[in-house]
């Protein structure tokens, strides 16, 4: 099983459209959560990082479930340029990170 | 200009030839990495070095060798490039001391094994 599991989508939603990532993670031991961006054929960037408390910027929101072991995305009012792959990312000591294989969002016109 | 570098950007070679990627940084990191991503999967680590020192292997390592010159430079080689090696590699920074445990990632090396 692989450590960090992510729906490949394509998600295709409109533009204005929420939309809703989730991503599971097997070790429990986790410390840190992240999302990242990546854009085609480009570096990925951090999106933002998850709290357990959940955290928002703008229009996106991440939250963190512990007990049931996944953390969430999610885009509001979705615009063209959101168009990416959304790679969940976790720290489990140390500096190391395990990314999984990415949900690519399309928003349509 | 940008804070991580990586060259070449593009490469196509040949089974069994050598070949070095080349990442240097300006952002004063001592942690780099070395990953390699194919399509439809999520980046993989192949070596790290949290110093000039400090060498460790990633979770594949193998048919790869690395070698922190500096602070800033940290180079991947193919000592004999096979064709599964074919992917997109990425070199990124990172520094303990920010909480956030962000990496910074160069552009990239898109390399073909032919």
């Amino acid at each position: 099983r692989k450590e960090v599991e992510q729906d490949p989508g394509p998600f295709n939603v409109p533009e204005g459209a929420t939309v809703a990532f989730n991503c599971t993670y097997s070790n429990s031991a986790s410390q840190s959560f992240f999302w990242y961006r990546q854009d085609c054929r480009k570096e990925p960037k951090l999106l933002m990082s998850v709290y357990s408390s959940g955290n928002e910027d703008g229009r996106f929101t991440a939250q963190l479930n512990r007990a049931s072991q996944y953390i969430s995305l999610l885009i509001r009012d979705s615009k063209l340029s959101d168009s990416a792959t959304y790679l969940c990312v976790m720290n489990n000591a140390g500096n190391m990170l395990t990314f999984g294989g990415g949900t690519r969002l399309m928003v349509k016109p | 200009d940008a804070d991580v570098t990586q060259t070449p950007r593009n490469r196509i070679t040949k089974t069994g030839k050598r070949i070095m990627l080349e990442c240097s940084q300006t952002k004063g990191h001592d942690r780099m990495y070395w990953y390699r991503q194919d399509p439809g999967l999520g980046l993989q680590l192949i070596y790290y070095s949290f110093d000039v020192k400090d060498i460790n292997k990633g979770e594949i390592s193998d048919g790869y060798s690395v070698s922190r010159q500096a602070q800033a430079k940290f180079s991947l080689s193919l000592e004999s490039a096979i064709p599964n090696q074919t992917a997109l590699y990425f070199c990124a920074t990172s520094d303990l001391r920010w909480t956030s445990h962000e990496q910074y990632f160069g552009p990239g090396t898109r390399l073909t094994v032919t």
